[in-house]
């Protein structure tokens, strides 16, 4: 299976909620990146975690890190519809992704 | 700068036909990936190229799937003998080096019907 597993499946929220999904992992790693998918196109990049990092902030994201659980959050605050999306965490050491968190941000 | 393209967005084809799929990484990445998704699944990693180095090839479902890739550009995905399980999207990303893993850039994908 692969090395990055998301939880959960899928979220569903209501406009100004905040959002928190989970991303479990097996083996060390370097970094850890999570991805935004909106309509079954490409991913969109959203931010990486170093190894050395516990936590990364970008604008209404927050990323924690635990590698002592291999596990990360993918926090979104303040969500808007507009967030509706799948999302997938990925890590470097592996080439596959996950199924994904598919969240429904209703306005 | 223009990001990773990829062509046709669409394809329709017959069963047993055979497709080719095209991918223009970020112009100076070394790491080339193709993913396939189908609809409303996650994605599923089928080849990895790495500069000069073997492909890593562990993902391709078939000996139907193949893909080149000319020095540090343009990759060319095939599918021969088209089934109607093929049907999916194709995505291709790029990155600036292979390993560890960096930031990938996706491209918009290549939406392939086998009727």
């Amino acid at each position: 299976s692969q090395q990055g597993e998301e939880d959960p499946q899928a979220l569903s929220i209501q406009e100004g909620e905040n959002a928190t999904m989970n991303c479990s992992y097996k083996t060390s790693i370097n970094n850890l990146q999570w991805y935004r998918q909106n309509s079954g196109r490409g991913l969109v990049h959203l931010i990486l975690i170093r190894s050395n990092e516990r936590e990364k902030h970008s604008g209404r994201l927050r990323v924690t890190l635990d590698t002592s659980k291999k596990s990360s959050s993918l926090l979104i605050t303040a969500s808007r519809a507009a967030d509706t999306a799948s999302y997938f965490c990925a890590t470097d050491n592996d080439m596959r992704f996950g199924a994904g968190t598919r969240l429904t941000v209703k306005p | 700068g223009a990001g990773v393209s990829q062509s046709p967005s669409n394809k329709v084809t017959e069963k047993g036909k055979d497709v080719e799929l095209r991918c223009d990484p970020i112009s100076g990445h070394t790491a080339l990936y193709w993913y396939r998704q189908r609809l409303g699944q996650g994605l599923e990693f089928l080849i990895y190229f790495q500069g000069n180095s073997a492909p890593d090839k562990s993902g391709l479902p078939s000996d139907r799937f193949s893909a080149e890739r000319t020095g540090e550009s343009v990759s060319t995905l095939t599918i021969q003998r088209t089934q109607q399980e093929d049907s999916a999207v194709y995505l291709c990303a790029s990155s600036l080096g292979g390993a560890p893993r960096e930031t990938q850039y996706f491209g918009p994908g290549t939406r392939l019907l086998v009727l």
